[in-house]
Order: C-alpha cells, then sequence, then structure tokens
C-alpha cells in the first residue's frame, strides 16, 4: 500500500540555520503530497502542498518541491526561527476507493528543535 | 483555531471501561475523519464519515465504534479499554474527502487508561 517515509528526529538547529527535513513516499498513482505542522499542545494544521509532479508549495518561508522522479518531497526553510520549533509531518492523499474521496497517509514525524 | 472542537482534551480512565469523543467539525465541512496519535505507532487513520454514512475504515479495533450525527458531529467510542489505548485521539473535517483537500484538525482528546 502507499505510505509515507520521513527522517528521524529529533533536528536541533540554531536560529538562522538552513532546515532540510527529508521525505519520500510509495503510491501508485500520482498522489498529493503535504506538510503537516504540529506546534505543542495543539492539532495538526497544513503548511504547504503540492498536487502534481514538480510543483512548488510554500509559505512562511517553507518550501517543497513534488518530485516524481525520486517520489520525494522535502521541505527546506532557509533560515529557521525559534517559533518554528515543532513536529513536522510529511502526508499524501490514499484513495479509499469510493466516490474519489480521499484519506491522508501520515509520516512518523520529525520534530525540529530551534535553538536561540 | 481550525473550526474544529473536540470534547473531553483530558480524559483518564481505567482499563475495562468505556468513554466516548466527542467531535464538531467545521461549519460547512461534511466529512470527518478519525486518528490516534500513539508514541509507537505515529498517526494512525481510524476511520471517516460523510454526511452521516461510513466511508472507510482503517486500522480501527472491533472495540471501537464510530458515527456521525444528523448535525454533522461525531462520535468516537472506545470500550473495553486496554493500557494500549492512550494515545491522543484527533477528529478532522473537510469540505469533501478530495484528493487536494485540507484536512482541519481539532486539538484532539488526549486519553490515558490507567
Amino acid at each position: 500500500g502507499n505510505s509515507v517515509t520521513q527522517m528521524e528526529g529529533p533536528v536541533t538547529l540554531s536560529e538562522e540555520a538552513f532546515l532540510t527535513i527529508n521525505c519520500t513516499y510509495t503510491a501508485t498513482g500520482y498522489p498529493s503530497l503535504f506538510w503537516y505542522v504540529q506546534y505543542p499542545g495543539e492539532g495538526l494544521q497544513l503548511l504547504l502542498k503540492a498536487t502534481k509532479a514538480d510543483d512548488k508549495g510554500s509559505n512562511k518561508g517553507f518550501e517543497a518541491t513534488y518530485r516524481k522522479e525520486t517520489t520525494s518531497f522535502h521541505l527546506e526553510k532557509g533560515s529557521v526561527q525559534v517559533s518554528d520549533s515543532a513536529v513536522y509531518f510529511c502526508a499524501l492523499s490514499d484513495p479509499l476507493g469510493r466516490d474519489s474521496s480521499y484519506k491522508l497517509i501520515f509520516g512518523s514525524g520529525t520534530r525540529l528543535l530551534v535553538r536561540p | 483555531d481550525s473550526g474544529v472542537t473536540q470534547t473531553p482534551k483530558h480524559l483518564i480512565t481505567a482499563t475495562g471501561q468505556r468513554v466516548t469523543l466527542r467531535c464538531s467539525p467545521r461549519s460547512g465541512d461534511l466529512s470527518v475523519y478519525w486518528y490516534q496519535q500513539s508514541l509507537d505507532q505515529g498517526l494512525q487513520f481510524l476511520i471517516q464519515y460523510y454526511n452521516g454514512e461510513e466511508r472507510a475504515k482503517g486500522n480501527i479495533l472491533e472495540r471501537f465504534s464510530a458515527q456521525q450525527f444528523p448535525d454533522l458531529h461525531s462520535e468516537l467510542n472506545l470500550s473495553s479499554l486496554e493500557l494500549g489505548d492512550s494515545a491522543l485521539y484527533f477528529c478532522a473535517s473537510s469540505v469533501e474527502g478530495t484528493s487536494t483537500g485540507e484536512l482541519f484538525f481539532g486539538e484532539g482528546s488526549r486519553l490515558t487508561v490507567l
């Protein structure tokens, strides 16, 4: 079945450092890809998404490009801030096989800690 | 604020007991999803409802059941609780379960089984 693999955490960086969190996927067809972020004590919220190959999703300085040839959707940010400390989840849309309905399959999450 | 409301936020109970978790989706959203987040299993899809009808089941145990009511709120019932059921249970909603759609998550209900 479809699946998502993302790098183990925690990732610890100093403020203004460059961030990369790797995400690869296995899927039949052409799923949409997502990055969700979970701040402490909160639910998940969508950070960015890409719906087809070569699309680049971006938001709040974060970017990720849908790479079909390498089945990857790595998250990057040029200069992280302390406020970016959170858990980041890569996800793909997985068809439920009925009425064009989908669910999201999530990776295991990567905790990011940014130090001042 | 995602607009999705979950109650209770925290729940502590004993093994063998039964609990009900409640979710109110965002206004206008017809689709509700339940996910379980545990340390060893990550985020696992449990079940989805659309406009009152069950759409799909994921890794949901037979001891668990859910329903979506005419006013679109949903309840997840967990019975014969075991220690391993301790987890954070998230509800999410969307207008429709499309591949490009965004899920809006509640803050979760943290269940502790002692």
